[in-house]
């Protein structure tokens, strides 16, 4: 079955950091690249940045680039993404997304809360 | 906090049509042939509907359409029915490996 399963929801404190997992399964996971994107309650998406999972080559958006990392291990093939210094308008829930024909998100993992509070 | 506007609701009756604006700038949904548009239910990931402006995957009915005139993108759905119900959203590429999305469509089948 192709999917993306991610892992569960996360509470942390304001400048913690947290990291995120998407495992693809039912597809070659090297094809694509991976998006990640997030929706705070009510918003519509907002696109975080993708990941070639070919070579590992990244593109973050303005708004987070100082704070995100995004890498992938063939291996098992997962994505992961990494955001720091979390803030409280970091909450959210965080989506993983494959890119499909370079401009679409066609598969979408289950979403993953993540939720910044003192 | 969206970039590209959309109406927050829209509604019809079964069987009528029903049209979702989605507008940007000549810099995103005016410059590029890479409009999508998704839908999303409660609690649920988004599913794609359509790609490329005009463009349905498999699977999607064709009483979905798209279009695109200038910076504003449409997404129509005729025949409307009960599962059409949920959030749409769309999303636009906006160069240099960026997306922009909609704030999102609120449809209701009355």
């Amino acid at each position: 079955q192709v999917q993306l399963v991610q892992s569960g929801a996360e509470v942390k404190k304001p400048g913690a950091s947290v990291k995120v997992s998407c495992k693809a399964s039912g597809y070659t996971f090297t094809n694509y690249a991976m998006a990640w994107l997030r929706q705070a309650p009510g918003q519509g998406p907002e696109w975080l940045g993708w990941l070639s999972t070919h070579n590992n080559n990244t593109f973050y958006a303005r708004k987070v680039q100082d704070r995100v990392s995004m890498t992938s291990d063939t291996s098992t093939n997962t994505a992961f993404l990494d955001l720091r210094g979390l803030k409280s308008d970091d909450t959210a829930t965080y989506y993983c997304a494959r890119i499909w024909g370079g401009y679409q998100f066609d598969l979408w993992g289950q979403g993953t809360l993540v939720t910044v509070s003192s | 906090q969206s970039v590209l506007t959309q109406p927050p609701s829209a509604s019809g009756s079964p069987g009528q049509s029903v049209t979702i604006s989605c507008t940007g700038s000549s810099s995103d949904v005016g410059a590029y042939e890479h409009v999508s548009w998704y839908r999303q239910h409660p609690d649920k990931a988004p599913t794609l509907l359509m790609y490329d402006v005009t463009t349905r995957p498999s699977g999607v009915p064709d009483r979905f359409s798209g279009s695109k005139s200038g910076n504003t993108a449409s997404l129509t759905v005729s025949g409307l029915q009960a599962e059409d119900e949920g959030v749409y959203f769309c999303s636009s590429y906006a160069g240099s490996y960026t997306w922009l999305f909609g704030g999102g469509t609120k449809l209701t089948v009355l």
